[in-house]
């Protein structure tokens, strides 16, 4: 298993352009999620995902799009980067069930740097 | 809304025990996590507690809930230089997301 798997590792964007952060997870976990860390703070979600096909808003979307075609596969889009949006970035996913909310695993993160 | 608070720094010289606390506010809180960043790395789960657990411990690591008053602590025994990193607290409540919510990290610098 690779776990969860994001590209690129860094970038440098100018104000205005677009990008999409990849985000793959070969766990077959239902749940995946995008967080933002900005320096010196803890992560804050940006957007999540409960299954294929659903999406939803965390605390931080503005800026942000995301979808969700398979059970696999997460990508962020930024649309019109700005320089708020310098951050590192980071998908997780995890198995929940009415159970738990089972163990989030992450990916190594995507340093973003919006100039 | 919730959150969870943390102080900025701890200094311990190797071989001394290490104390990171932590408190929230989501009083409907049912799991919390210790996860471990080194630079430039991404985050790994170290620990973590069911609400209704007040003790866990795990090789180097006792965690202790204080759920009266909200407070979550990591102590790790026979501390070593390896253990310089920063240490987030995350809690998450029994909604539909899952999602976690972080502190702000404390850094451990773990002197020879």
């Amino acid at each position: 298993n690779a776990g969860v798997t994001q590209t690129p590792k860094f970038r440098i964007l100018k104000i205005g352009q677009s990008m999409t952060l990849q985000c793959t997870q070969d766990m077959n976990h239902n749940y995946m999620y995008w967080y933002r860390q900005d320096p010196g703070m803890g992560l804050k979600l940006i957007y999540y995902s409960v299954g294929a096909g659903i999406t939803d808003k965390g605390e931080v979307p503005n800026g942000y799009n995301v979808s969700r075609s398979t059970t696999e596969d997460f990508p962020l889009r930024l649309e019109l980067a700005a320089p708020s949006q310098t951050s590192v970035y980071f998908c997780a996913s995890s198995y929940s069930t009415a159970g738990g909310p089972g163990e989030q695993y992450f990916g190594p993160g995507t340093r973003l740097t919006v100039t | 809304g919730e959150d969870v608070e943390q102080s900025l720094f701890l200094s311990v010289r190797e071989g001394d025990s290490s104390v990171i606390n932590c408190t929230y506010t989501d009083s409907s809180s049912t799991y919390l996590y210790w996860y471990k960043q080194e630079p430039g790395a991404g985050l790994q789960l170290l620990t973590y507690i069911f609400s209704n657990m007040d003790m866990k411990q795990d090789q180097r690591l006792t965690v202790l809930l204080n759920k009266k008053d909200k407070h979550l602590s990591l102590r790790i025994a026979d501390t070593q230089t390896g253990d310089s990193a920063i240490y987030f607290c995350a809690e998450t409540g029994d909604t539909g997301r899952r999602a976690l919510t972080f502190g702000s990290g404390t850094r451990l610098q773990v002197q020879p």
